[in-house]
């Protein structure tokens, strides 16, 4: 699986829109580009994913440029319980297969 | 519904004990998997599987076992307990098929201190 590179921290008043990087210059053409968030030491929460196209759920967009190299995970209007790491993976669809390789992630402080 | 279960949630082991984690799904996923997280550190791979009677190492193997009886449970095991296993340990899973588009869901992890 491709590798990706995420700011070590970032920091969001709360109301505002948190706009979290993530560069994946490696990426295949069959990598999807996952985001998990990780609150305190709880398990991992899934986000949202997406192949090729933007995408959004009812926690954030995920907005992927149009060579794949890099995407942008944006909460819309963040709040203190956004605070946690967040992990940017790149997963590869294989058949069966579904390793999720974390990296370090980008700590988000919400802040009043 | 109660999504991925895992059993205990805190455990103190002493060097070469034993033990089991425990991990249960009720969502009828084909896969899955137990992750460790140690400080400052992303999740590791230990051991995944893709149905029951099939498992596979991932990339820190050593030291666990895995077994995969039934579709709903994936126990850990330690054999031998060692202070390098000292960790938080999750466990995921998730439909098969279409690998990297099925997400994974997680358990709440079990904290293993090993004196």
């Amino acid at each position: 699986d491709a590798k990706t590179t995420q700011p070590t921290s970032m920091d969001c008043a709360e109301g505002r829109a948190a706009n979290l990087p993530c560069n994946h210059s490696t990426i295949s053409g069959n990598e999807y580009v996952y985001w998990y968030r990780q609150i305190h030491s709880q398990g991992p929460q899934y986000i949202i994913h997406g192949l090729k196209n933007n995408e959004t759920n009812e926690m954030a967009s995920l907005i992927i440029t149009e060579d794949r190299k890099s995407s942008t995970l944006i909460l819309p209007h963040a709040t203190l319980r956004d605070t946690a790491v967040y992990y940017c993976i790149v997963r590869v669809a294989t058949g069966t297969a579904s390793k999720l390789t974390f990296g370090t992630g980008t700590r988000l402080q919400v802040t009043l | 519904n109660a999504g991925v279960t895992q059993t205990p949630k805190f455990q103190v082991l002493k060097t070469g004990q034993s033990m089991t984690l425990q991990c249960a799904q009720d969502m009828n996923h084909e896969y899955m998997s137990w992750y460790r997280q140690d400080p400052g550190m992303g999740l590791r791979l230990i051991h995944y599987s893709v149905g029951a009677g099939i498992t596979d190492q991932g990339e820190v193997p050593n030291g666990y076992n895995v077994s995969r009886s039934t579709t709903e449970d994936f126990p850990l095991r330690l054999l031998s307990a060692a202070p390098s296993q000292t960790s938080v340990y999750f466990c995921a899973s998730s439909r098969a098929g279409q690998g990297g588009a099925q997400p994974q869901h997680f358990g709440d992890g079990t904290r293993l201190s090993i004196l």
